[in-house]
């Protein structure tokens, strides 16, 4: 089975800093994708960043980027020079490749305010 | 940009009344699943649904829950006798592909209240 934890209920960055958020994964699954969703206060999931668990680099969106190490399991993403609109509840998702339907696993997710 | 879309957006139910969520995912997609979140809480895979048929279930989604695909287009969630702890928001999700850097393409949500 797979577990993603996030020990991070929440987190604080004052606006144009970077912030990362952590996540650690647990899989006997040799492939796997790793993702990070968005959750604004109004509710919807915003697909931010995927990692594959055979990519040699770490992916990156703009201003998001995913530390991916794979020894250590963890999939830490980082927001650089955040800003207000990026205020949300985070979440890491993990999907086990190997057969299946491919659903997806979350955390608990972390909450980051920015402040001004 | 496709999106998925869902109704309603909100629904509230009396306890041990029957509830169809309905969802309707991006066109060419092929993997449909429906999750829910309880408030303040993680969100929890239900069901997964591909080539017409249920391919995976979690234990959350006992006989009290079903889902259809009944005509190529919408992607219904029936629960048949809704319980107090059913109150959630439920997500639909789509995806073209299973695997890959395919993302699943999240639904705006139905907030379901059991009262």
């Amino acid at each position: 089975a797979q577990k993603i934890t996030q020990t991070q209920p929440g987190m604080f960055v004052q606006e144009k800093e970077a912030v990362t958020l952590d996540c650690t994964y647990d899989t006997s699954d040799p492939s796997y994708g790793l993702f990070w969703y968005k959750q604004p206060s109004s509710g919807e999931m915003i697909f931010l960043i995927y990692q594959g668990s055979y990519d040699q680099q770490n992916a990156t969106e703009g201003r998001y980027s995913l530390n991916f190490q794979k020894a250590r399991k963890s999939a830490n993403l980082v927001i650089s020079a955040s800003q207000l609109g990026d205020s949300a509840m985070y979440f890491c998702a993990m999907r086990r490749d190997g057969a299946g339907s491919y659903q997806l696993t979350f955390g608990k997710g972390t909450k980051l305010s920015v402040i001004p | 940009e496709p999106e998925v879309t869902q109704t309603p957006s909100h629904q509230v139910t009396q306890m041990g009344q029957e509830v169809i969520l309905r969802c309707v995912p991006i066109s060419n997609h092929l993997y449909f699943y429906w999750y829910r979140q309880i408030l303040g809480q993680k969100v929890e895979f239900l069901v997964s649904f591909y080539n017409n048929e249920i391919s995976e279930k979690s234990e959350i989604f006992d006989d009290q829950f079903s889902v259809e695909r009944p005509d190529g287009s919408n992607f219904t969630l029936k629960i048949r006798s809704t319980k107090l702890e059913d109150s959630a928001m439920y997500f639909c999700a789509s995806t073209y592909e299973g695997r890959g850097s395919y993302e699943q393409y999240f639904g705006p949500g139905t907030r379901l209240t059991v009262t």
